[in-house]
């Protein structure tokens, strides 16, 4: 069975600033699929940027960043030029690479955007 | 526009009645997926369905039961046997063309 960590449960940076959210997951398969996504205060789940993992090349969505290293498990989510929107709630997901199959989610991370 | 509802977005009920949750979606995914969210533990699987008539046990599936007889409906029914049912439920779904999930607004679930 896959497991997917966060161990930082709350983190908060200033406005404008980078900010570096992690998560390691374990898994035996060579290809599957690793999301971040950002639950607001709304609560409404809204996917933020997903990796395949047999890609090297790590994804990019404005200015949301991933350093993805496959040897080592680790999926870490960079947010640049920090914003008040940015304040949430952020999970790490684990889905095999069978198409429609179950996510596994990290317990979370409650990023805090401070003004 | 194409998406997920939810409703009711709140919901209370009394200790030993039966609940049902309802998840509708219109943009024609296969699958479709009930979680439950409680402080500190992210989101748990219940029940998911890849097909209509067809769905699979999720983690936490004790006291839960669903249906999947429409493609766009994937009803979650609460029943008086789940031990702590009072949660945040989240209904989502997914192509098997993309891989990621979208989700619903949610329903607070609230038994007392």
């Amino acid at each position: 069975a896959q497991t997917v960590t966060q161990s930082q449960p709350e983190m908060s940076v200033q406005e404008a600033e980078t900010v570096t959210l992690s998560c390691t997951y374990d898994t035996s398969e060579n290809n599957y699929y690793l999301f971040w996504y950002k639950q607001p205060p709304s609560r409404q789940m809204i996917l933020v940027i997903r990796q395949e993992a047999y890609k090297q090349q790590n994804a990019t969505e404005n200015r949301f960043s991933v350093n993805f290293q496959k040897a080592a498990k680790s999926f870490s989510l960079k947010i640049s030029d920090s914003q008040l929107g940015d304040t949430a709630m952020y999970f790490c997901a684990f889905g095999r690479d069978f198409g429609n199959e179950k996510l596994t989610f990290g317990t979370g991370t409650r990023l805090t955007i401070i003004p | 526009d194409g998406g997920i509802t939810q409703s009711p977005k709140y919901l209370f009920r009394k200790e030993g009645q039966n609940v049902t949750l309802s998840c509708e979606q219109n943009l024609n995914h296969d699958a479709m997926y009930w979680y439950r969210q409680d402080p500190g533990q992210g989101l748990r699987l219940i029940y998911y369905s890849q097909i209509v008539n067809d769905f699979q046990k999720g983690d936490i599936a004790e006291g839960y039961s669903v249906s999947r007889e429409k493609k766009e409906s994937f009803p979650l029914t609460v029943t008086s046997a789940q031990k702590n049912p009072t949660a945040f439920y989240l209904c989502a779904s997914s192509t098997d063309r993309k891989y990621e999930q979208y989700f619903g607004p949610g329903t607070r679930l609230t038994v007392t």
